[in-house]
């Protein structure tokens, strides 16, 4: 099926730690996006990158790094986990909005990562 | 912060009934999304509305838009229980790029 892949979908880390989320999508899009999602926050953009080769800061960047490897696939890495990043991550990729194929985000279905 | 607000934060209703929810922002849009996020699911893309545009429908959604009060509101009639979700509103301010910011939703509750 068409869309937005996410893995792992669970992670448990100790603090220190580092890992890779990874995130691919299938249907041509030029523009991803990560968010994190905690209780009563609402999801805040980390990174994005707009085009195949070009990332951006989005909100809460501090402790992330993002690599667009291809058109397909944009990576989170967390170099040192801390408890503050439990949370669930979700990747998610468009069209460029004022693009005639735009119709909003596709979201992959997010990775529930908790360091202790 | 650049997010929206839902209002309210949680509703409940009776199955059929009509539910409306609402959503505030700060800073003038490209244009507006609402997304359903059901529980542990990523979110789904819904409608959206841009910002010329003052109201669109989609199935028993019908979404309004008033640049001037910088509000926007979601309607869903008839509403069953599998409309039980989370509703998030997403807003594309002007000059910031391809990204979008997301309120932190309205928990809808549908009593069959």
């Amino acid at each position: 099926n068409a869309g937005v892949t996410q893995t792992p979908k669970f992670q448990v880390l100790k603090t220190g730690q580092s890992m890779t989320l990874q995130c691919a999508q299938d249907m041509n899009h030029n523009s991803m996006y990560w968010y994190r999602q905690d209780p009563g926050m609402g999801l805040r953009l980390i990174y994005y990158s707009a085009s195949e080769g070009t990332t951006d800061k989005g909100e809460v960047p501090n402790g992330y790094n993002v690599s667009r490897l291809n058109k397909r696939e944009f990576s989170l890495r967390l170099e040192s986990a801390a408890p503050s990043q439990t949370s669930v991550y979700f990747c998610a990729s468009s069209e460029i909005q004022w693009s005639d194929r735009y119709y909003g985000y596709t979201f992959g279905s997010g990775t529930r990562l908790t360091v202790v | 912060s650049q997010q929206g607000e839902e209002d309210p934060q949680a509703l409940s209703i009776q199955e059929g009934e009509n539910a409306t929810m609402n959503c505030s922002y700060k800073t003038s849009i490209n244009n507006l999304q609402w997304y359903r996020q059901n529980s542990g699911r990523g979110l789904v893309h819904l409608i959206l509305i841009r910002s010329n545009e003052r109201e669109k429908h989609s199935g028993r959604l019908r979404v309004t838009l008033d640049t001037s009060k910088k509000s926007s509101s979601l309607l869903i009639t008839a509403s069953r229980a599998a409309d039980t979700a989370s509703y998030f509103c997403a807003t594309a301010p002007l000059n910031t790029g391809n990204q979008f910011y997301f309120g932190t939703g309205t928990s809808l509750t549908v009593i069959p």
